[in-house]
């Protein structure tokens, strides 16, 4: 069973909409962590939760929020979308020797 | 700012040659990953290294962590077509040190050819 799965795998949104990215840890799992890729910039880290608390922010504007649900589920939503938010959302759940990543949701902003 | 920067940037090499990719940085990290990443994919874990002058062994590949742990190589041995990838190094604990909070270099884009 994957470690951490992700839906949808993709998204096409047009600008302003909003939208909500799932992530579901494998069980046992109580911190997910959410990173945005882009060519152009990598990898940043979006944020951290643990047991329903947000423990690490980047800096990424507020359009970008999170949440974590008590069975370790976490959502994260983009409001007013902008074309620069094209990207691969990234969720990762920390293990002892590193961190293990889920397959993405490519988001597409038109 | 911190940051780490991965060269060389693109590499395209044949079957059976060899190759080394880097990553730098002005920071010291308490620790340094390598991740691999295929398209459309996440990152996979290749590697942790935490102590300076740490050199870590996987099948053909040979990591390295730098003496003053600020930087760190990916050696290849005889690359084949399924090495191909995004090598990624991340380091935790930098500045801030913060472990949790990993700080990612751009990549270097490797392509095998057959």
């Amino acid at each position: 069973k994957a470690g951490v799965t992700q839906t949808p795998r993709y998204l096409i949104k047009t600008r302003g909409q909003q939208v909500t990215l799932s992530c579901s840890p494998i069980s046992g799992h109580r911190s997910v962590s959410w990173y945005q890729q882009t060519p152009g910039q990598g990898l940043q880290f979006l944020f951290e939760y643990f047991s329903e608390t947000q423990r690490n922010k980047g800096n990424f504007p507020g359009r970008f929020s999170g949440r974590q649900f008590s069975n370790s589920r976490s959502e994260m939503n983009v409001s007013t979308l902008e074309l620069g938010d094209s990207a691969l959302y990234l969720c990762a759940i920390k293990e002892s020797y590193g961190y293990t990543f889920g397959s993405g949701t490519r988001l597409t902003v038109v | 700012t911190q940051l780490l920067e991965q060269s060389p940037q693109f590499l395209s090499i044949q079957e059976g040659e060899n190759l080394t990719v880097y990553c730098n940085s002005s920071s010291v990290f308490s620790s340094l990953q390598w991740y691999r990443q295929e398209p459309g994919e996440g990152p996979v874990l290749l590697v942790t290294v935490v102590t300076g002058g740490e050199v870590k062994k996987l099948k053909r590949l040979t990591f390295q962590f730098g003496d003053a742990r600020k930087d760190s190589s990916l050696h290849i041995t005889a690359a084949q077509p399924g090495d191909t990838g995004l090598y990624l190094c991340a380091g935790g604990g930098g500045e801030d040190g913060n472990n949790r909070k990993l700080i990612w270099g751009l990549g270097t884009s490797l392509a095998v050819n057959p």
